[in-house]
């Protein structure tokens, strides 16, 4: 019953170092979401997708890059990391009556 | 576009004693409103949801809420609090028909013995 699974859980990127967060889903979910938390800030959304080969921007979607090739899996990559982008990063997973599940969370700092 | 207020930040009780987290939210279409958990150092989990139907929806763990729509609310309820509710909670709110959550900033409840 793995559920949504995030690799790393933790990472330290120097400023310019790019990497890329995997997050994998067994649900056969079509719709898969990439949030970042930070505090007093809440969940905000940055990217998401809603089948195999697709993807779309959300609400902080600049310094972040997406692929979504096969329906399980949803990358999240960051080309050139900046301070600004440490957070803890949470993928998700839907099916069609928006309840989400999520997976336990990757934190990332940038120094 | 839809948005959600989370007026509280952070709300401390005792236990056994009643509490209300207050959300509302604003859109111009129906939306779909949802509850969630977060404990310290995980991933986020559902408590409750509302669809459509009755406007009183019980969850998880004996929280429940109540859809307003014409105070557009979905304050979350629970008449005795355990330690174990020591937590974060976030409201949600969606376009029906549409899968894009957007999220409130949380509010942090903190259960005193």
């Amino acid at each position: 019953n793995a559920g949504v699974t995030q690799t790393p859980k933790f990472r330290v990127l120097k400023t310019g170092q790019s990497m890329t967060l995997l997050c994998a889903q067994d649900m056969n979910h079509e719709y898969m979401y990439w949030y970042r938390q930070d505090p007093g800030m809440g969940l905000r959304l940055i990217h998401y997708s809603v089948g195999e080969g697709t993807t779309a921007k959300g609400e902080v979607p600049d310094g972040y890059n997406v692929s979504r090739l096969k329906k399980q899996n949803f990358l999240l990559g960051l080309e050139s990391a900046a301070p600004s982008q440490t957070s803890v990063y949470f993928c998700a997973s839907s099916y069609d009556t928006g309840e989400l599940f999520f997976g336990e969370g990757s934190r990332l700092t940038v120094l | 576009a839809q948005s959600v207020t989370q007026l509280d930040s952070q709300v401390p009780v005792f236990e056994e004693a009643p509490v209300e987290l207050r959300c509302n939210y604003s859109s111009s279409v129906s939306v779909y409103l949802f509850w969630y958990v977060q404990y310290p150092n995980q991933g986020l989990q559902l408590l409750l949801k509302y669809l459509s139907g009755s406007t009183l929806v019980k969850g998880i763990n004996g929280f429940e809420a109540e859809f307003n729509k014409s105070q557009t609310s979905f304050h979350l309820r629970k008449p005795s609090v355990h330690i174990s509710d020591t937590a974060e909670y976030f409201c949600a709110v969606s376009a029906t028909g549409f899968q894009k959550l957007v999220f409130g900033t949380g509010t942090r409840l903190l259960v005193s013995p």
